[in-house]
């Protein structure tokens, strides 16, 4: 099955600095890449996803790149801000639906 | 809309006792996913379906672990019987045919003692 692997498990950023999570794949057939982020307690919420058609989606101050012929993606957050502290977990999936999910990084930014 | 629902939202048994989580998903989705978050093991698909059929269920963990979806509207998952290892956030999410975000449910914490 699909093998996500992620990185860094955590991060710690000052207020206004950018942070990058990088995750790889190892299923080629992988087509659907989302990012969920999980404030602590609550429930995963999906930010942004990207699908293998396209190399790179930006969302106001999060982008996503994808690098398929590597089989890595990455999450950007720019300016990051005291709400964006919260577990990030990448995923793929070879069908939209069975998503495959990375163990998640914990981003905290410091004020 | 309320979201998708989940019941109990906590619930502590002892070892040996069966436990039944329950999923309401969002009216209108036709996907429903069962998923479990640990901190060893992260957040593992353990079942999902299609207009209430079973699609995958090569996530479940072994026999002591059942899912049904009898109608569009009601899921549950049951653990029988239950394991200390069985502790865990399982959450239940929705989605509906073409569209891709899973709306998760607020997850039901379990303890097992």
């Amino acid at each position: 099955g699909e093998n996500v692997e992620q990185h860094p498990s955590t991060l710690s950023v000052q207020e206004g600095d950018s942070a990058v999570i990088k995750c790889t794949y190892s299923d080629s057939a992988s087509n659907y890449f989302p990012w969920y982020k999980q404030e602590l307690g609550k429930r995963p919420q999906l930010i942004i996803d990207i699908r293998s058609n396209v190399g790179e989606k930006k969302d106001q101050r999060i982008a996503v790149t994808l690098n398929k012929t590597a089989k890595h993606f990455s999450l950007h957050i720019t300016e990051t801000q005291p709400e964006d502290s919260a577990v990030y977990f990448c995923a793929a999936s070879i069908n939209d639906y069975k998503l495959s999910f990375g163990a998640g990084t914990t981003v905290t930014v410091r004020a | 809309d309320a979201g998708v629902i989940q019941s109990p939202r906590h619930e502590v048994t002892e070892m040996g006792q069966e436990v039944t989580l329950r999923c309401k998903p969002i009216s209108g989705h036709d996907y429903l996913f069962w998923y479990r978050q640990t901190m060893m093991r992260g957040l593992e698909l353990l079942i999902y379906f299609n207009n209430n059929v079973p699609i995958d269920d090569s996530g479940m963990p072994e026999d002591r672990f059942s899912a049904k979806m009898p109608n569009a509207s009601f899921s549950t998952l049951k653990i029988q019987p239950s394991e200390p290892r069985d502790s865990a956030v399982y959450f239940c999410a929705s989605t509906s045919w073409g569209g891709v975000t899973q709306y998760f449910g607020p997850g039901t914490r379990l303890l097992v003692l």
